[in-house]
């Protein structure tokens, strides 16, 4: 069945510095959402990428979809402690009902 | 708005006991979806329902039931819990399928001992 797989699964960062999260699917996504789950919170909407080579940014964030629309990354520039949490990708099922979260990425901040 | 309400936040069963998990939203959404959360295992699908009248098994849904009591609530059963049940619950809901976003409920801590 599909599977997707987010690298790595733990990310250190030092404050200000920049990192990149991966997401890959085993198939072709018709469009691919990216969540944000603070520490004992709740996973929350970042953004949803659609179109192949599609490149978003929110402020510190970019999200990009891959061409072949297997895979996807985040990236987060000059990381804040607000940063802290761990950010999954998503993606549909053939059916189109049923989303596929990946393994999701904790990011964890040095002050 | 509330957006996606669950009920009890946190619930300690033993071996055998059941109980019910209840979602309820206020955002005339069509679909809802059952969601649990175990370390280093992302989200993983129980149930989800299309619409009101319909349900259909997710990833895991063994040891599960589900119902979709009308449009707005969306329960999960435990008929007989196990220590490998012992996770994070999350509801969540959306407006249709396809391409729409999830808002997610605050989640249930269930140990089951």
């Amino acid at each position: 069945g599909q599977q997707v797989m987010q690298i790595p699964q733990y990310q250190h960062v030092q404050e200000g510095e920049d990192f990149t999260t991966y997401c890959n699917s085993s198939t072709t996504l018709s469009n691919i959402q990216w969540y944000k789950q603070r520490p004992g919170g709740h996973p929350v909407f970042l953004i949803q990428l659609v179109k192949s080579g599609e490149v978003k940014k929110q402020k510190r964030l970019t999200f990009q979809f891959g061409e072949a629309k297997k895979n996807s990354s985040l990236h987060i520039t000059a990381t804040q402690t607000t940063d802290v949490g761990t950010y999954f990708c998503a993606g549909p099922r053939a059916a189109g009902n049923k989303l596929t979260f990946g393994g999701g990425t904790r990011v964890l901040v040095k002050p | 708005n509330a957006g996606v309400t669950q009920t009890p936040k946190f619930q300690v069963l033993k071996t055998g006991q059941s109980m019910t998990l209840q979602c309820a939203q206020d955002m005339n959404h069509n679909s809802m979806y059952w969601y649990r959360q175990d370390p280093g295992m992302g989200l993983r699908l129980i149930y989800y329902s299309a619409s009101e009248g319909t349900t259909d098994k997710g990833e895991v849904p063994n040891g599960y039931n589900v119902s979709r009591l009308n449009k707005r609530e969306f329960s999960l059963r435990l008929e007989s819990a196990a220590p490998s049940q012992t996770s994070v619950y999350f509801c969540a809901s959306r407006i249709q399928g396809g391409g729409e976003k999830l808002f997610f409920g605050s989640g249930t801590q269930l140990s089951v001992l």
